[in-house]
């Protein structure tokens, strides 16, 4: 069955810091990964994806993510954490391009990040 | 990237009543779109999703004549809430993704509370 972990409900980090949000993943075939952020009663934020190439993806804001396919993670990263940064961050995959139409994405719980000054 | 414009961004209703939901893609045409619903501080739960022109394929334990969907049109889908409950308080988030994007974009949610 297909299914994402985050496996920290919280992270909590001081600004300036680096930070790591935490994904695993199960998917048949090849996946396609991706991370979103959340704003308090907003709807979500693209942020970076993996299709296929490079591991280490760039997004916006500054984070990164890199996908390993031998342990099906998909961490996100920042160098310099800002307390603006504080977020609900969320990691989503899909089946990749034989998954034809079929754009449903499985999420996983969350990650509450808070950035402390 | 693309815009999804969800309306209205909050909505309080009587028991009983109907509280529909619009979500439209505002510079591209989308087949599909994805209705969530979210409890605070929860992940994203997905109750349907809304295919223009036929009938919105619903996830299991979502009554589809409670939450009914229509996508009329290639850049407009509905969710009506029908008779409303206080149980149905909850942030409905609506996505699509367009054609030739693999990354869904998200409207800024409608918070229904139902009094």
């Amino acid at each position: 069955a297909q299914s994402v972990a985050q496996p920290e409900d919280q992270v909590n980090v001081a600004e300036g810091n680096p930070l790591t949000v935490k994904c695993t993943y199960s998917v048949s075939g090849n996946p396609y990964l991706f991370w979103y952020v959340q704003y308090p009663n907003r709807g979500l934020q693209f942020l970076l994806k993996y299709i296929t190439g490079d591991n280490l993806v760039k997004g916006s804001y500054g984070f990164e993510a890199e996908f390993n396919k031998s342990q099906t993670s998909f961490h996100l990263k920042k160098p310099s954490a800002l307390v603006s940064d504080s977020a609900l961050y969320f990691c989503a995959v899909r089946e990749g391009r034989n998954a034809g139409n079929n754009r449903k994405l499985i999420w996983g719980l969350g990650t509450s990040l808070a950035v402390n000054p | 990237g693309a815009v999804v414009s969800q309306h209205p961004s909050w909505v309080i209703c009587k028991s009983g009543t109907s509280v529909k939901i619009e979500c439209r893609s505002l510079d591209f045409q989308a087949t599909t779109m994805f209705w969530y619903r979210q409890f605070p501080k929860q992940s994203l739960m997905l109750m349907a999703t809304s295919n223009e022109g036929s009938k919105a394929t619903y996830e299991q334990g979502v009554e589809k004549d409670k939450f009914l969907i229509n996508h009329a049109s290639l850049t407009l889908s509905t969710l009506t809430v029908t008779s409303a409950h206080p149980e149905d308080s909850s942030f409905y988030i609506c996505s699509a993704v367009p054609q030739l994007n693999t990354e869904a974009f998200f409207g800024q949610g409608t918070r229904l509370t139902v009094v």
